[in-house]
């Protein structure tokens, strides 16, 4: 069964240091990646996504995320936060037989001044 | 163009009632997902429709249903309301029900059972 695991519940970070998101998947086969954001209220916006190929992908608003097979992990990143990172982030995997996405329980980041 | 819209945003009801939610893709977007995102939770996968067929089902109750119709837009019904429907509703629009189409959510419904 496919499963994924973001194992910190809340990340606090400085405005302008760097952050890292964990992100663990159990899937039996090729994954399909995705970090997705939530602003309070709001629907998921897709941040990034990792189908194959160069296993450090770009996404929008300066993040990148990085593939590991050997320890099925899936990492966000991003250099310098902004005040307006504050939000949940997701990390999903999807079936590769129809869109359907498996959510993890998500990592709430709070930026402090 | 217009985002994916879901509507109501909120509402409130009561056990045993019955809900339908209503959402309508972007424009040339044949696919609607359906999640339910309990507080705290990630979103759950209820439904996959593409072209007005059932492509994907997740592991909810028969009292949750679908449908999609030729404009493609889409509803979803709860019957005999629990408690524990209380959740905000997603609905995702892409253009076709592979994975590698994004999906693009719409703002959700909040949902309230009293």
């Amino acid at each position: 069964a496919q499963s994924v695991t973001q194992p910190d519940i809340h990340i606090t970070v400085s405005e302008g240091a760097s952050l890292e998101l964990r992100c663990n998947y159990s899937y039996g086969a090729t994954p399909y990646l995705f970090w997705y954001v939530q602003s309070p209220g709001q629907g998921l916006q897709l941040l990034l996504k990792y189908f194959s190929g160069d296993t450090l992908v770009q996404g929008i608003k300066g993040f990148e995320a990085e593939f590991k097979r050997s320890q099925s992990s899936f990492t966000l990143r991003k250099p310098s936060v902004h005040w307006s990172d504050a939000a949940e982030y997701f990390c999903a995997v999807g079936k590769n037989t129809g869109n359907q996405f498996y959510f993890g329980t998500g990592t709430s980041l709070t930026v402090i001044p | 163009d217009a985002g994916v819209t879901q509507s109501p945003t909120h509402l409130i009801k009561t056990r045993g009632q019955h809900v339908t939610l209503r959402c309508s893709p972007i424009s040339g977007h044949k696919s609607v997902s359906w999640y339910q995102q309990v507080l705290g939770q990630g979103p759950q996968f209820i439904f996959q429709y593409y072209e007005k067929e059932e492509r994907g089902r997740g592991n909810f109750p028969d009292r949750f249903s679908a449908r999609q119709f030729p404009n493609y837009s889409s509803e979803l019904n709860v019957n005999a309301l629990l408690l524990g429907d209380s959740a905000l509703y997603l609905c995702a629009s892409s253009r076709t029900w592979t994975i590698n189409q994004p999906q693009h959510f719409g703002d959700g419904t909040r949902l309230s059972i009293l």
